[in-house]
């Protein structure tokens, strides 16, 4: 069965600190995959995806993320985190076969002034 | 512009009632689901449709149903509200299967 793995539930970091938030899954078959976004009292917002090509992509608001297929990883990194990225993030795998997303527990970034 | 709405946004009930959540989209997407969102178990998936008349269980579907009689709308019905369905109720969508999905807003139900 498909699963994923966010390594960090809760990270504190200070602002212009860089930011590295860890994302496995396992599942055998192609896959696409997701970060989302989810702003304190807010719905889930997506900040980037893969489906092919260049395994890094890059992001809304300066986040960028790497496919390292072999290590079944989709890590999210920031260079320089601000106050405004407090939130909580959510990494999701998908796939043409199973047709639904399956996501992680959900990361809690809290960035301090 | 295209959304997905979520009705009510806030909902306080008692146990044993029935209650139905509300989601409509206007993307006229033909992939719709249904998450909780819980403290330490982050979304989890109820029930899924891939268009009219086509419902699917999710991985925690026991005590909820839903329906599909148009392409925009799949409701969300608690038969008999227990307090264990307290949580955050996340309406999404997607044109393709496995792809992007645009979540509503949310409803905060809590069950008395």
């Amino acid at each position: 069965a498909q699963s994923v793995s966010q390594h960090n539930h809760h990270v504190i970091l200070s602002e212009a600190a860089s930011l590295e938030l860890g994302c496995n899954y396992s599942y055998g078959g192609t896959v696409n995959l997701f970060w989302y976004v989810q702003y304190p009292g807010q719905h889930l917002q997506l900040l980037l995806k893969y489906f092919s090509g260049d395994p890094l992509v890059k992001g809304i608001k300066g986040f960028e993320a790497e496919f390292i297929k072999s290590k079944f990883s989709f890590n999210l990194r920031k260079p320089s985190v601000q106050w405004s990225d407090t939130a909580e993030y959510f990494c999701a795998v998908g796939s043409s076969n199973t047709g639904k997303l399956i996501f992680g527990q959900g990361t809690t970034l809290q960035v301090k002034p | 512009d295209a959304e997905i709405t979520q009705s009510p946004r806030h909902k306080i009930t008692e146990t044993g009632r029935q209650v139905t959540l509300a989601c409509h989209q206007t993307w006229n997407h033909n992939n719709m689901f249904w998450y909780r969102q819980d403290l330490g178990h982050g979304l989890r998936l109820i029930h899924y449709s891939y268009g009219v008349q086509d419902t699917n269980k999710g991985e925690v579907s026991d005590g909820y149903s839903v329906s599909r009689s148009n392409t925009e709308d799949l409701p969300l019905t608690l038969e008999s509200a227990a307090s264990s369905q307290t949580s955050v109720y996340f309406c999404a969508s997607s044109e393709l299967t496995g792809h992007t999905q645009y979540f509503g807003p949310g409803t905060r139900l809590t069950v008395l």
